[in-house]
């Protein structure tokens, strides 16, 4: 099991420029999340995917776009990159159902700057 | 919305001492988490509690769910440099049904000195 894998690792980008970061899940999780991580921010939730076919704004949604492609795959959408989306994001993953409902699963993370 | 403030943000300590943090919360949560997260890392799971009172260990690694519900608290015992990252409290209002965003504390950022 890989459990959440993210690709790319890393990313430049300049100003303007688009690109999709990919996630993937093999632990038959329902729900799906975005978090990008700034220093001294914590992680703020960008967008979340309670299960197949839904999807629903975080914190911090403006900039952003998201698409769950089936059960395990969940992708994060950078329209027009700009500096202030310099961050880390995380996807992650959650089963969303009995007692370890709440549990969220991490992928390794993708480092993005924006020039 | 609701804000974790967790504690202390940093510490460094000796290998082989014992360590506390906490995490408090303006109300009251029914699902506490520990994530640690070391450099160029994801968050991982360490423990989850679900019941107020709630005492869990995993390893050298113990944490509580506070019985007034607002806290949480996770100790390590005999500290060893591999323990060096930082710790994430994350919690949760509801259990269950219907929930899905936790709130994340700042992350205590633990150095062991060798």
């Amino acid at each position: 099991n890989a459990g959440v894998t993210q690709t790319p690792k890393f990313q430049v980008l300049k100003t303007g420029q688009s690109m999709t970061l990919q996630c993937a899940q093999d632990m038959n999780h329902n729900s799906m999340y975005w978090y990008r991580q700034d220093p001294g921010m914590g992680l703020r939730l960008i967008y979340y995917s309670a299960s197949e076919g839904t999807t629903d704004k975080g914190e911090v949604p403006n900039g952003y776009n998201v698409s769950r492609l089936n059960k395990r795959e969940f992708s994060l959408r950078l329209e027009s990159a700009a500096p202030s989306q310099t961050s880390v994001y995380f996807c992650a993953s959650s089963e969303a159902r009995g007692v370890s409902y709440n549990e969220q699963f991490f992928g390794p993370g993708t480092r993005l700057t924006v020039l | 919305g609701q804000q974790l403030n967790q504690s202390p943000q940093s510490m460094f300590i000796q290998e082989g001492e014992d360590v506390s943090m906490n995490c408090t919360s303006s109300s009251i949560f029914n699902t506490w988490l520990w994530y640690k997260q070391e450099p160029g890392e994801g968050p991982v799971l360490l423990i989850a509690l679900y019941k107020a009172g709630e005492l869990t260990s995993n390893g050298r690694l113990t944490a509580q769910f506070g019985i007034t519900r607002k806290d949480s608290f996770l100790n390590i015992s005999a500290s060893i440099p591999s323990d060096v990252g930082i710790y994430f409290c994350a919690g949760h209002p509801y259990s269950g049904a219907g929930s899905y965003q936790l709130t994340f504390g700042k992350g205590t950022k633990l150095s062991v000195i060798p």
